[in-house]
């Protein structure tokens, strides 16, 4: 069984387009988290939930709109693609809120290409 | 957010030989350091996360170290293998946000 799973695995689209990135652990976490591989490959926070709350905000432009229906689920919806927003996004999960060291677990990760 | 670096980017290595690289991160207000294996094209996976000055982990044939006063962490392959070659992410947990270095990206030839 896939611990961190995201869906699509490949996103290809206009630039304007809304799309949404779905991800579902598995594991009985209480965090997930997004991160956005840039171009340089480096992994950076983008948000983060606990048990369906809002705690981590890292100002990423508001057409960024993270959705957690519970808590094994965190979506990404992306309003007016750009250019700029191709790159890779993972999924991670976690136990607890991560502050105190836990292994956060990650997702196989979504290659979006904008055109 | 304050970085961490990891040397070298790259590393190329004969199979058996041993090899090591550095994690810097910044030593004030510091939760854990993890250290993750990433191949290509799957997902990034734990290794270890370290918590105490001083901490040793140990995973096999790999392990690593940690230093949290001079703010740097080695992680140390002895004999290295084929299937080793990966890239080597290291991050500093910065009140719960991980913030993750370039990477090690190893190559091992047979």
């Amino acid at each position: 069984d896939t611990a961190v799973s995201q869906t699509p695995k490949y996103l290809v689209t206009q630039m304007g387009n809304d799309k949404s990135i779905k991800c579902e652990q598995n594991l009985g976490h209480d965090t997930m988290y997004w991160y956005k591989q840039d171009s340089k490959k480096f992994l950076k926070i983008m948000f983060s939930y606990n048990n369906k709350e809002l705690i981590i905000n890292e100002t990423v432009p508001n057409r960024f709109s993270p959705k957690s229906p519970d808590k094994a689920h965190l979506n990404l919806h992306i309003n007016s693609l750009e250019l700029g927003d191709s790159a890779v996004y993972f999924c991670a999960s976690s136990h607890g809120e991560g502050a105190l060291g836990e292994t956060q677990y990650f997702g196989p990760g979504t290659r979006l290409l904008v055109l | 957010i304050l970085n961490v670096e990891q040397s070298p980017q790259s590393l190329h290595v004969q199979e058996g030989d041993s090899t090591n690289f550095t994690c810097s991160f910044p030593s004030s207000n510091f939760y854990a350091l993890h250290w993750y294996r990433w191949e290509t094209a799957k997902s990034p996976e734990a290794l270890f996360v370290m918590t105490l000055n001083g901490d040793e982990k140990k995973k096999g044939r790999i392990s690593a170290t940690l230093n949290t006063k001079e703010g740097y962490s080695y992680l140390y392959i002895k004999g290295s293998q084929p299937e080793d070659s990966a890239t080597y992410l290291c991050a500093s947990n910065q009140g719960g946000k991980l913030i993750f270095g370039q990477g090690t990206e190893l190559s091992v030839k047979p």
